[in-house]
């Protein structure tokens, strides 16, 4: 597989439940980037996790980092419709540019 | 909350002409770079940009691609003879430091090549 792989690839839930998506990468990294993408739109930075790192929170988004299995996750707790987007994992491998995951495709039905 | 704005949002071109899309980063970022999206593809790095020079690029960003900072504020991508296979969704992205921060993306100029 490729650097920054997402799965699922596409993920439909109701409102309210959690949504869990995992990213796993394969060159060593300083950070991963989480970014949502509404349909069409730009890239909406959501949290940033460093190497040292092993949890972060901000608001209802929960990341892990698991640097000896090169994967991250990315929760999404009490999940709104408005929920509904492409989440991204993007890792920097060390160098100046960040590398995408495929993405997952997140339905929140209300 | 100071973002990255780019204009065009949307440009539709014919094959061989020149474009040049244009940002606008967030005032006090450092490093600036161009990534594009293929519709229903990966969001792909084309170049890095720091202190006036290019710092990296990819093998997608050949001859025809180039980059430049005219003035203190923008931040421009300009594509000498377009190709079809150019069309794309093209985002202009900064962040404060190389690595460490966030990166900081815009709003998107959709390219299309006819």
């Amino acid at each position: 597989s490729q650097q920054g792989e997402e799965d699922p690839q596409a993920l439909s839930i109701q409102e309210g439940e959690n949504a869990t998506m995992n990213c796993s990468y394969k060159t060593s990294i300083n950070n991963l980037q989480w970014y949502r993408q509404n349909s069409g739109r730009g890239l909406v930075h959501l949290i940033l996790i460093r190497s040292n790192e092993r949890e972060k929170h901000s608001g209802r988004l929960r990341v892990t980092l698991d640097t000896s299995k090169k994967s991250s996750s990315l929760l999404i707790t009490a999940s709104r419709a408005a929920d509904t987007a492409s989440y991204f994992c993007a890792t920097d491998g060390n160098t100046d540019k960040l590398i995408f995951g495929t993405g997952t495709r997140l339905q929140v039905f209300p | 909350e100071p973002e990255v704005t780019q204009t065009p949002s949307h440009q539709v071109t014919q094959m061989g002409q020149e474009v040049i899309l244009r940002c606008v980063p967030i005032s006090n970022h450092l490093y600036f770079y161009w990534y594009r999206q293929i519709l229903g593809q990966k969001v792909e790095f084309l170049v890095s940009f720091y202190n006036n020079e290019i710092s990296e690029k990819s093998e997608i960003f050949d001859d025809q691609f180039s980059v430049e900072r005219p003035d203190g504020s923008n931040f421009t991508l300009k594509i000498r003879s377009t190709k079809l296979e150019d069309s794309a969704m093209y985002f202009c992205a900064s962040s404060e430091v190389l690595t460490g921060t966030e990166a900081f993306f815009g709003q998107g100029t959709r390219l299309t090549v006819v």
